[in-house]
């Protein structure tokens, strides 16, 4: 299967700071990035969604000016989350896509905000 | 909008017994994805199902796909403590991106001795 690689794997950071996740298509072009988000003992939930060289289009309720996203590649993506509360604190997971029916995803971030 | 329902939420089953977690949802589509996550970790693929009445079959574990039941099924045959993890199924939403998921609400499988 493809290779993908999301880092960092975990972070703690202080609330009002930012944190930037990269996730990597390492051996595909990703045309397309799905960046989801999982709090714990839920399921994932898609954030948004973006193409390279576009804007990301956001799930309702997901707040864009606080998440955001980068696609300048087509193997590179970033999520930057800005000034991160508590309630940020999830497991941020990446999908990147090239449009075929295989799906991989990242190996997650797990995000602490104290 | 695309609704994907699993059930049952929690599993617990004793080593050697067989069990199927099921997979609803909403609208049509003809795409189904079978995951497994272990604790902290991300997502193992197990099945991608793309047709009526596929069927894929790995170890212990069996997938199926029914289109117009708008249904998938995981069989999980003698089960085994190391199949212990949360399961999900997804359904590819084509009325957005190309490989748009949307994933059920997991099946959290504790298989005891």
């Amino acid at each position: 299967g493809a290779v993908v690689s999301q880092h960092p794997s975990w972070v703690i950071c202080k609330s009002g700071t930012s944190v930037k996740i990269e996730c990597r298509s390492l051996d595909f072009q990703a045309t397309t990035m799905f960046w989801y988000r999982q709090f714990p003992k839920q399921s994932l939930m898609l954030m948004a969604t973006s193409n390279e060289g576009s804007k990301a289009t956001y799930e309702q309720g997901v707040e864009k000016d606080k998440f955001l996203i980068n696609h300048a590649s087509l193997t590179l993506s970033t999520l930057t989350v800005t000034s991160a509360h508590p309630e940020d604190s999830s497991f941020y997971i990446c999908n990147p896509s090239q449009g075929s029916t295989e799906a991989f995803f990242g190996q997650g971030t797990r995000l602490t905000v104290v | 909008e695309l609704k994907v329902e699993q059930n049952p939420l929690f599993l617990s089953m004793q080593e050697g017994k067989n069990y199927t977690i099921y997979c609803n949802y909403s609208t049509t589509s003809d795409r189904l994805y079978w995951y497994r996550q272990d604790p902290g970790k991300s997502l193992e693929s197990l099945f991608v199902l793309l047709s009526n009445g596929a069927v894929k079959q790995e170890g212990r574990l069996m997938a199926s796909l029914d289109t117009k039941a708008r249904l998938s099924t995981l069989h999980i045959t003698a089960a085994v403590h190391d199949l212990s993890a949360t399961y999900f199924c997804a359904v590819d939403d084509y009325g957005g991106a190309t490989n748009k998921l949307i994933f059920g609400t997991g099946t959290l499988l504790a298989v005891q001795p």
